[in-house]
């Protein structure tokens, strides 16, 4: 099975600055295909996750373009380049290249 | 809008059975993999369970296999998750997903509480 990891596993953020976590995953998530399967939810408190990153890189249908995903084969980076108040949550990475899928232990996002 | 949702969770003792179901719209619900994803209490997510378009692949994590079955009925825009056998370790909130690359749009979920 692929491990996913996520660090750190807390993150306290101020309003208005940059906020970075990263995954790594335990094999390279690059298919033969070219696309990489790697996804970055959000799980606000209360509710469901909501997709933000698919394949790496690309965002999700109405996710702000204050979020970035970026990373290549085992790597990988969600960058928010000015944190909201709304933001705040656990993020978790998800590797689809294979069965079973993974998730990562998830990075809580908290205000300062 | 694109709306999941579950509903057939509850309390059930050890070794007994459910039947979770998922009704999708406001999408092509015969065009997506269909995706199971548990979350027990206070813990990360946990992938269960995967099915083809057309039902013809499924797929489990190693852990449910040969106790839950996955199925799907699209002329109902329907999930299904038949879970037997029920361990206390199987306590989560059971959420459906329609699955592009991964998961892409979720249910609300549904709890399922296996105790005596």
């Amino acid at each position: 099975d692929i491990v996913m990891t996520q660090s750190p596993l807390s993150l306290p953020v101020t309003p208005g600055e940059p906020a970075s976590m990263s995954c790594r995953s335990s094999q390279s998530l690059l298919n033969s295909n070219g696309k990489t399967y790697l996804n970055w939810y959000l799980q606000k408190p209360g509710q469901s996750p909501q997709l933000l990153i698919h394949l790496g890189s690309n965002r999700a249908s109405g996710v702000p373009e204050r979020f970035s995903g970026r990373g290549s084969g085992t790597d990988f980076t969600l960058k928010i380049s000015k944190v909201e108040t709304e933001d705040v949550g656990i993020y978790y990475c998800m590797q689809g290249l294979q069965t079973p899928w993974t998730f990562g232990q998830g990075t809580k996002v908290e205000i300062k | 809008d694109v709306q999941l949702v579950e509903s057939g969770g509850g309390l059930v003792q050890p070794g007994g059975s459910l039947r979770l179901s998922c009704e999708g719209s406001g999408f092509t619900f015969s065009a997506y993999w269909m995706t199971w994803v548990r979350q027990a209490p206070g813990k990360g997510l946990e992938w269960v369970a995967n099915i083809k378009y057309d039902g013809s692949e499924k797929y489990y994590v190693d852990s449910v296999k040969g106790r839950f079955t996955i199925s799907r009925d699209n002329a109902y825009n329907s999930l299904y998750l038949q879970v037997n056998s029920l361990r206390a370790e199987d306590t989560a909130v059971y959420y459906c997903a329609a699955s592009n690359y991964g998961p892409e749009y979720w249910g609300q979920g549904t709890l399922v509480t296996v105790s005596s």
